[in-house]
């Protein structure tokens, strides 16, 4: 399967500031990523479809403007929170669509907003 | 509505058992994908196995086995002689053309192996 890494793994910033989210394929084209977030003890849910070179796709009830998403190239997408606070502290985790329909899964990026 | 179904919230049992993941889907499309993926405590999805909706035949791989049956809409795993190594939330998934085959995951089932 495709090798997928995010960066960073884990991040801890104060209330109001700004943290991105880089998502890479390291060997394999993805014209299409997807954003999950998974808070403790729960199940992953798709915030939003990020496709190379054009906007991203968001889920209801999912701020676009707190939430930014940037697929410049086919092996990078970015997630950026914008003004975090401490409700968006969660699992932030990436996804590419493989051949054939599977998705395949960064590490993770577990933000904590103090 | 929920798309995906995992009733089983924790499963327990001592290592070398086999243990039975349910899965429930509920779906109206005639083209979907079902799934499933394990998260270990390091919270990496590993990818385990994908099956279409006019492919019904069982499958195996190692101690992992799969049986899906369209006339109850389920799609559950059986870990045959469990392992510590086993420990771990398993997600199925499911995904449709209606829906551009996005992913809708079941709530998980957490599976503690014990020695």
């Amino acid at each position: 399967g495709a090798v997928v890494s995010q960066h960073p793994s884990w991040v801890i910033c104060k209330s109001g500031t700004s943290v991105k989210i880089e998502c890479r394929s390291l060997d394999f084209q993805a014209t299409t990523m997807f954003w999950y977030r998974q808070f403790p003890k729960q199940s992953l849910m798709l915030m939003a479809t990020s496709n190379e070179g054009s906007k991203a796709t968001y889920e209801q009830g999912v701020e676009k403007d707190k939430f930014l998403i940037n697929h410049a190239s086919l092996t990078l997408s970015t997630l950026t929170v914008t003004s975090a606070h401490p409700e968006d502290s969660s699992f932030y985790i990436c996804g590419l669509a493989g051949d054939y329909n599977e998705q395949f899964f960064g590490p993770g990026t577990r933000l904590t907003v103090l | 509505a929920q798309k995906v179904t995992q009733a089983q919230t924790e499963i327990s049992v001592v290592e070398k058992e086999d243990v039975t993941l349910d899965c429930v889907y509920e779906t109206r499309d005639t083209t979907y994908y079902l799934f499933w993926y394990k998260q270990p405590p390091s919270g990496e999805l590993v990818f385990l196995i994908r099956r279409n909706s006019f492919d019904e035949q069982n499958e195996i791989s190692g101690r992992y086995s799969w049986n899906f049956q369209k006339s109850t809409s389920s799609f559950n795993f059986t870990i045959t002689a469990s392992q510590v190594v086993d420990s771990a939330v398993y997600f199925c998934a499911l995904s449709e053309a209606r829906d551009d085959y996005k992913l809708s995951f079941g709530a998980g089932t957490t599976v503690t192996v014990r020695a």
